[in-house]
């Protein structure tokens, strides 16, 4: 959609090293968050923010971090990248927070060897 | 901590028949959405419901929120090829600790010809 973008769009990466995948945003929104999909699990939300500096942890947060310096990026960062971290990563957006819907970025499909 | 539950995990259907998916959570929820993925894309958000019994159509689809608050259905009449994906309820609980969706684990469908 437009005003979200995730990069990279595919990253392939050993076991043990840091990534960092980046969600940019030109909403201006208040609040993102980062999400990963497995097949059997639907989407499973990781980290999220409510404002700059303002981050809180997810359902499936451990092995991950997250940093927002200004409203427009959310990084998320895997500290020592494991084979179960293999997943599609999604950044949403949302002015308010989950009273209307949440937008999506594209993706990142990350696939750690 | 909240649950969604969604089924059924996987649907096959000719097209023309009806599809539904039911949606059930294991708390009173603020509001409801429904999201839709197509095949390789990001959930796209189609519709929120906030009323007790609320019932909304968009063309052939109808949706509908239960009466105590904790479970909602997707309708699709005559399904169209088009109409394949992957498609999520989320609900949203209010607490103190900051708005976030939970996502159910999708139903996915698949119509043929």
């Amino acid at each position: 959609d437009a005003g979200i973008t995730q990069s990279p769009r595919h990253k392939v990466t050993e076991t043990g090293t840091p990534v960092t995948l980046r969600c940019h945003q030109t909403e201006n929104h208040r609040y993102m968050y980062w999400y990963r999909q497995d097949p059997g699990h639907g989407l499973r939300l990781i980290h999220y923010s409510y404002g700059v500096k303002d981050t809180d942890k997810g359902e499936v947060s451990d092995g991950y971090s997250v940093s927002r310096s200004k409203t427009e990026d959310f990084l998320l960062t895997l500290e020592s990248a494991t084979s179960s971290q293999t997943s599609v990563y999604f950044c949403a957006i949302s002015e308010t927070g989950g009273n209307y819907g949440y937008t999506f970025g594209s993706g990142t499909r990350l696939t750690v060897v | 901590g909240q649950q969604v539950m969604q089924i059924p995990q996987y649907q096959h259907v000719q097209e023309g028949e009806d599809f539904t998916t039911y949606c059930n959570s294991s708390t009173t929820l603020s509001n409801i959405q429904w999201y839709k993925q197509r095949p390789g894309g990001h959930p796209v958000f189609l519709i929120q419901l906030v009323k007790s019994g609320e019932v909304k159509k968009q063309k052939r689809l109808t949706f509908q929120f239960g009466e105590a608050k904790k479970n909602s259905s997707l309708h699709i009449t005559a399904t169209q090829t088009t109409d394949v994906g992957t498609y999520f309820c989320a609900g949203l609980v209010l607490t103190g600790g900051g708005n976030k969706l939970t996502f159910g684990t999708g139903t996915q469908l698949k119509v043929e010809l």
